[in-house]
């Protein structure tokens, strides 16, 4: 079964740049996209963009220009940078996985909670 | 951009109640529709895909229909767990998006 552990910095300064991870347990990367999500305290969900084993990546239009995603298959680990945070970046973060063949995200992490601040 | 919108934003039901709540899109998103339920302090949960798949464990009482811009999810019998706030999510054009979330309230 398999499962996604997360971890990252939870107190960030407005100008800064979040840093998370997810480790990846029991599975393969084969078939699959691996995405990040965030919802804000109090509100909905927010797809920020996916990754693929061959390094194929899609961002959400209103964060590409601020979003890395990256993939190390040999450590098993995903990693979402954000630069430039805001206030409004504050957040749980979740790394999740989409099976290609449903584009759902049928499997989450614990979730990471971000808080911008100065 | 796919915009979602849900239908009601809260519902107050009963134990045993039919709930049905109603998923649009702004426009026709074929069958990349995914439902998810979320309680307080959890990640969410995958419920139904591609429209009326149910996932795996996922119990039967939870049904999707729709098609185009109009989907809806079902429950046919509330139970206690079933008390919970969900989530649609369409995909289309490598861009995920999701539904502002209906909460379901004990009445």
């Amino acid at each position: 079964q398999v499962q996604l552990q997360q971890w990252g910095a939870g107190l960030l300064k407005p100008s800064e740049t979040l840093s998370l991870k997810c480790a990846v347990h029991g599975g393969s990367f084969s078939g699959y996209y691996w995405s990040w999500i965030r919802q804000p305290p109090g509100k909905g969900l927010e797809w920020i963009g996916e990754i693929n084993q061959s390094g194929n990546t899609h961002y959400s239009p209103s964060l590409k220009s601020r979003v890395t995603i990256s993939l190390d298959t040999s450590e098993s680990q995903m990693s979402l940078r954000l630069s430039s945070v805001i206030a409004a970046d504050t957040a749980v973060y979740y790394c999740a996985r989409v099976a290609v063949a449903t584009n759902a995200f049928d499997v989450w992490g614990q979730g990471t909670m971000v808080i911008v601040s100065s | 951009d796919i915009q979602m919108t849900q239908s009601p934003s809260t519902l107050s039901a009963s134990i045993g109640a039919r709930v049905t709540i109603t998923c649009r899109a702004s426009q026709s998103i074929s069958n990349w529709l995914a439902w998810y339920q979320q309680k307080p302090g959890k990640a969410p949960k995958l419920l139904i895909y591609k429209t009326s798949t149910l996932e795996s464990g996922v119990p039967s009482r939870f049904r999707g229909s729709g098609s185009g811009t109009e989907f809806t999810l079902t429950i046919s019998s509330l139970q206690p767990d079933d008390f919970a706030t969900y989530y649609c999510q369409q995909y289309n054009s490598y861009t995920f998006t999701f539904g502002p979330g209906t909460r379901v309230e004990i009445k």
